[in-house]
C-alpha cells in the first residue's frame, strides 16, 4: 500500500544543535515529495519541495532536504535549530493526482 | 500577492447541523483542494476543484461536498455533523494542473467543533 511513515513522533533537540527528520514513502514511482511546518492554530507553511534533479534542496528558515532514492527517503536537516523552530513538521507526498498524502508528523520541541 | 484566506476560522456547531466553511485562493490560482486535520487521523484529502468540477475525492462519506465557483473560491459543506467531524479544515490553493505537479499553499484553516 502506498504510504509516507515519519517514525518520530517527538523530537526535543537543544537550541543550537542539530535536527533530522525522518521521511519514508512507499510508491511505486518517484513521488513529488514536500516538508510542511505547522505552528500551533496556524495552517501549513512549505519548508521545501523535490520535483527532480539535485538531490539535496534547499528550503526557507534555513532547512534542507535529502532525496535517497535507494532509501526511499527524503529526510529533512538543520544544521543549528533555533527556538522559533519548535512545531511539528510533515512530510508529504504527490503524484500526478493533485492529492497530497501526508505523514503523521514529527513534533519538535526545543530545549533552552 | 495575498495568501489563502479561509472563513471563518472558528466554528461551533452541535450534532445533526450542517456548516459550510469558505476558501479563497491566492488570486491567479485556480485548483483548491480541501484537507481534515485530526489528532486521530492526521492530514487527509478531502477533495480537489478545478475550474468549477471536482477532480478527485478522498475517502469521506457523502456528507461532506462542495464546490467552486467562477472566481476559483471555494465552499466545502458537511451536513448532518457528527462528533468526529471536529476539526481543523484546510484549504490549499495551486496555480493550475498540468503536466507537471504545481505546489500548493495552504490556508490558516477553520477550526470546527462539534458538540
Amino acid at each position: 500500500a502506498q504510504s509516507v511513515t515519519q517514525p518520530d513522533i517527538h523530537i526535543t533537540v537543544s537550541e543550537g544543535a542539530s535536527l533530522e527528520l525522518r521521511c519514508n514513502y512507499s510508491y511505486g514511482a518517484t513521488p513529488y515529495l514536500f516538508w510542511y511546518v505547522q505552528s500551533p492554530g496556524q495552517g501549513l507553511q512549505l519548508l521545501l519541495k523535490y520535483f527532480s534533479g539535485d538531490t539535496l534542496v534547499q528550503g526557507i528558515k534555513g532547512f534542507e532536504a535529502e532525496f535517497k532514492r535507494s532509501q526511499s527517503s527524503f529526510n529533512l536537516r538543520k544544521p543549528s535549530v533555533h527556538w522559533s523552530d519548535a512545531a511539528e513538521y510533515f512530510c508529504a507526498v504527490g503524484l500526478n493526482d493533485y492529492k497530497l498524502s501526508f505523514g503523521a508528523g514529527t513534533t519538535v520541541t526545543v530545549r533552552a | 500577492k495575498a495568501g489563502v484566506t479561509q472563513t471563518p476560522r472558528y466554528l461551533i456547531k452541535t450534532r445533526g447541523q450542517q456548516v459550510t466553511l469558505s476558501c479563497s485562493p491566492i488570486s491567479g490560482h485556480r485548483s483548491v483542494s480541501w484537507y481534515q486535520q485530526t489528532p486521530g487521523q492526521g492530514l487527509q484529502f478531502l477533495f480537489e476543484y478545478f475550474s468549477e468540477t471536482q477532480r478527485n475525492k478522498g475517502n469521506f462519506p457523502g456528507r461532506f461536498s462542495g464546490r467552486q465557483f467562477s472566481n476559483s473560491r471555494s465552499e466545502m459543506n458537511v451536513s448532518t455533523l457528527e462528533l468526529g467531524d471536529s476539526a481543523l479544515y484546510l484549504c490549499a490553493s495551486s496555480l493550475a494542473r498540468g503536466s507537471s505537479y504545481n505546489e500548493q499553499f495552504f490556508g490558516p484553516g477553520t477550526r470546527l467543533t462539534v458538540l
